[in-house]
């Protein structure tokens, strides 16, 4: 099983639409989670942080579910410019070493 | 604003050259990162360097070797490329402390090994 796994689409959504983007992860002892976005042929950026009370930024939330080992983002009222692959990160097992899932991709359509 | 900064940007060996990408970063950062992304396959982490004279073994660290020059700087060298090592390669920092997140990435090194 790999450490860390989402679903690599594409998500065809239109323009205003809600989206959910699931990413499991192997590890029980992970301590830190993020979301990152990566635009094409760029370098990848932080998104958000995600916390274990679950988090909120604008339209974008991220939830944690420990004892089910995956974590969300939800996106509301998409807009095209949220176009893009967004990469699921866990610091498998702690420390310093991050793991990145292969990424889902989205598509927002007018 | 420079951030992480890799040279070269782009570069094509042939099959058994050897060659070394560079990056530097001035964010201060005690742990830096490479990473290699082909498509389908997402982000690996090649090797990483958690504080200055340390380096530690990632997901696909055959073929690859690393220096931590100093707090600023971490190379990658390829000694014999091959054509498997085709691949855009990213140098990422952090700050370092367990649960502060963020990684800054470098613009990437896009390599081709003929």
């Amino acid at each position: 099983r790999k450490e860390v796994e989402q679903d690599p689409g594409p998500f065809n959504v239109p323009e205003g639409a809600t989206v959910a983007f699931n990413c499991t992860y192997s590890n029980s002892a992970s301590q830190s989670f993020f979301w990152y976005r990566q635009d094409c042929r760029k370098e990848p950026k932080l998104l958000m942080s995600v916390y274990s009370s679950g988090n909120e930024d604008g339209r974008f939330t991220a939830q944690l579910n420990r004892a089910s080992q995956y974590i969300s983002l939800l996106i509301r009222d998409s807009k095209l410019s949220d176009s893009a692959t967004y990469l699921c990160v866990v610091n498998a097992g702690g420390g310093n070493k991050l793991t990145f899932g292969t990424g889902t991709q989205l598509k927002v359509e007018l | 604003n420079a951030g992480v900064t890799q040279t070269p940007k782009f570069q094509v060996l042939k099959t058994g050259q050897s060659m070394t990408l560079q990056c530097a970063q001035d964010m201060n950062h005690n742990s830096m990162y490479w990473y290699r992304q082909d498509p389908g396959m997402g982000l690996r982490l090649i090797y990483y360097s958690a504080s200055e004279g340390t380096t530690d073994k990632g997901e696909v660290p055959n073929g690859y070797n690393v220096s931590r020059l100093n707090k600023r700087e971490f190379s990658l060298r390829l000694e014999s490329a091959a054509p498997s090592q085709t691949s855009v390669y990213f140098c990422a920092s952090r700050v370092g402390r367990v649960n502060t997140g963020e990684l800054f990435f470098g613009e990437g090194s896009r390599l081709t090994v003929l």
